[in-house]
């Protein structure tokens, strides 16, 4: 079945530098792709998402790479700031598996002071 | 705007007790879900469905049912209770077009303890 994992369940990164977050996917058929930030307490957050037919979206501070070939999608953030701490998933999803829609366990981004 | 709207915020059951966790959404999604995340295991698929009266099971359906007799409603119900399904319950709904999903949003969640 569908698996979804990060490379590293923690990140700490100091305040003002870039983070990279990295997603791998193993399901060929996956061809959406979200990244979700999730602070304590509270669900999940869409942050941005990316579709199979583009390798590289861009939103505010935050740019996702995609890499089919490798099945492999990187969440960047730039200028790191410290609200910007928070556990960070990746999704993915595939049109032709039923849209169920499957996560990564998260990697937890810290922003030193 | 509500989005998705998770009821009850919190919950405690006794061992074989039953409950319906309710999730409503107002943004007329076609598809809704009900994960489970737990310490370490990020969110597990339990039960989605992709329109009113379907339903389907996710990764870990064991111990759980579902309906979706309203659009804007999926409940996910524990017949008998037990203390593995001590989590914390989220609902998501995505809209549907052109096969892809889109707009898929988060309710705030249900903290379950099974005691």
């Amino acid at each position: 079945g569908e698996s979804v994992g990060l490379h590293l369940p923690t990140l700490s990164v100091q305040e003002g530098d870039n983070s990279i977050i990295n997603c791998a996917y193993s399901n060929s058929a996956s061809d959406y792709f979200i990244w979700y930030k999730q602070e304590s307490g509270k669900g999940p957050q869409f942050i941005i998402d990316i579709r199979s037919n583009m390798d590289k979206r861009q939103g505010q501070r935050v740019t996702v790479l995609l890499n089919k070939t490798v099945k492999h999608l990187s969440l960047q953030i730039a200028a790191t700031q410290p609200g910007d701490s928070a556990v960070y998933f990746c999704a993915a999803d595939s049109r032709y598996n039923n849209n169920d829609m499957r996560f990564g366990a998260g990697t937890r981004l810290t922003v030193k002071p | 705007n509500a989005g998705v709207t998770q009821t009850p915020k919190f919950r405690v059951l006794k061992t074989g007790q039953s409950m319906t966790l309710l999730c409503a959404q107002d943004m007329n999604h076609e598809y809704m879900y009900w994960y489970r995340q737990d310490p370490g295991m990020g969110l597990r698929l339990i039960h989605y469905s992709v329109g009113e009266g379907t339903t389907a099971k996710g990764e870990v359906p064991d111990g759980y049912n579902v309906s979706r007799l309203k659009k804007q409603n999926f409940l996910l119900g524990l017949e008998s209770a037990a203390p593995s399904q001590t989590s914390v319950y989220f609902c998501a709904s995505a809209g549907f077009r052109d096969r892809y999903l889109y707009g898929y949003t988060f309710g705030s969640g249900t903290r379950l303890t099974v005691v």
